[in-house]
C-alpha cells in the first residue's frame, strides 16, 4: 500500500463547475500538506500549502486537511479551461522529504 | 530568469551508455532534490542534498550517482543505462523555512 493514495482520474468537468480533488494517506506523522499543479511537459508548481488540520483559501482554490481521517482535499470554484492540468497532492513529516500522490488528471471543457 | 534550470531537456540514448543531467538553482535554497516521474505521473524521490551533503538516498540502483559541487548545483550521473530508466527526471530545491519545493522543468530520458 502506498503512503499517499490519489485517484489518477481522468476527471472531466464543464467550465464553471466546482472541482473536488482528494488524497488519503497512512502516515500519521505527516504535518505539511501541499497541492501542486503540473501542466503537460512542465515541472510541478506549488499551488497550496497547509500546515496541520484546517482550511486555507486562495482565490478560487480551497485546501482542506482532516488529520483525524487522514484525508486532504482541494476544491476549485468556477473552474476554467486554464485549470486543466494534473494535480498532485504532497505531504511531509517535517524532514523536507515530500511524498507525492500519483496525481489526478483534470480537464475543464469550455 | 529561471529559478531551477535543468539540462538537457531531452535525452535519447542507447542501453549501456553513461549520461549526466545537470541542475542549477538561483534561489539561494540550501536543499536540492532529484525526483523520478514514471509514465503514470508518479513522482518518487531519489536523492536529497543539503548544503552539498547527501541527506536522503532512497532505494536507487548504485548506477545512479548524484554530485553536488556547491549548494546551487546538483548533478545526476547514470551509468550503464537500462530501458527501465526511461522517465522524466526532475530537480527541485527548497529553503529551510518553506516546505514547498520549486521544480525544474524536467529532463525527459528515453533509453532505446
Amino acid at each position: 500500500q502506498k503512503e499517499v493514495e490519489q485517484d489518477p482520474g481522468p476527471l472531466s468537468v464543464p467550465e464553471g463547475a466546482i472541482v473536488s480533488l482528494n488524497c488519503t494517506y497512512s502516515n500519521s506523522a505527516f504535518q505539511y500538506f501541499m497541492w501542486y499543479r503540473q501542466y503537460s511537459r512542465k515541472g510541478p508548481e506549488l499551488l497550496m500549502y497547509t500546515y496541520s488540520s484546517g482550511n486555507k483559501e486562495d482565490g478560487r482554490f480551497t485546501a482542506q486537511v482532516d488529520k483525524s481521517s487522514k484525508y486532504i482535499s482541494l476544491f476549485i470554484r468556477d473552474s476554467q479551461p486554464s485549470d486543466s492540468a494534473t494535480y498532485l497532492c504532497a505531504m511531509s513529516g517535517g524532514a523536507q522529504k515530500l511524498v507525492f500522490g500519483q496525481g489526478t488528471r483534470l480537464t475543464i471543457n469550455p | 530568469d529561471t529559478a531551477v534550470s535543468q539540462t538537457p531537456k531531452y535525452l535519447v540514448t542507447q542501453m549501456g551508455n553513461d549520461k549526466s543531467i545537470k541542475c542549477e538553482q538561483n534561489l539561494g535554497h540550501d536543499t536540492m532534490y532529484w525526483y523520478k516521474q514514471d509514465s503514470k505521473k508518479f513522482l518518487k524521490i531519489m536523492f536529497s542534498y543539503n548544503n552539498k551533503e547527501l541527506i536522503i538516498n532512497e532505494t536507487v540502483p548504485n548506477r545512479f550517482s548524484p554530485k553536488s559541487p556547491d549548494k546551487a548545483h546538483l548533478n545526476l550521473h547514470i551509468n550503464s543505462l537500462e530501458l527501465g530508466d526511461s522517465a522524466v527526471y526532475f530537480c527541485a530545491s527548497a529553503g529551510t523555512t518553506n516546505y514547498g519545493y520549486t521544480f525544474g522543468s524536467g529532463t525527459r530520458l528515453t533509453v532505446v
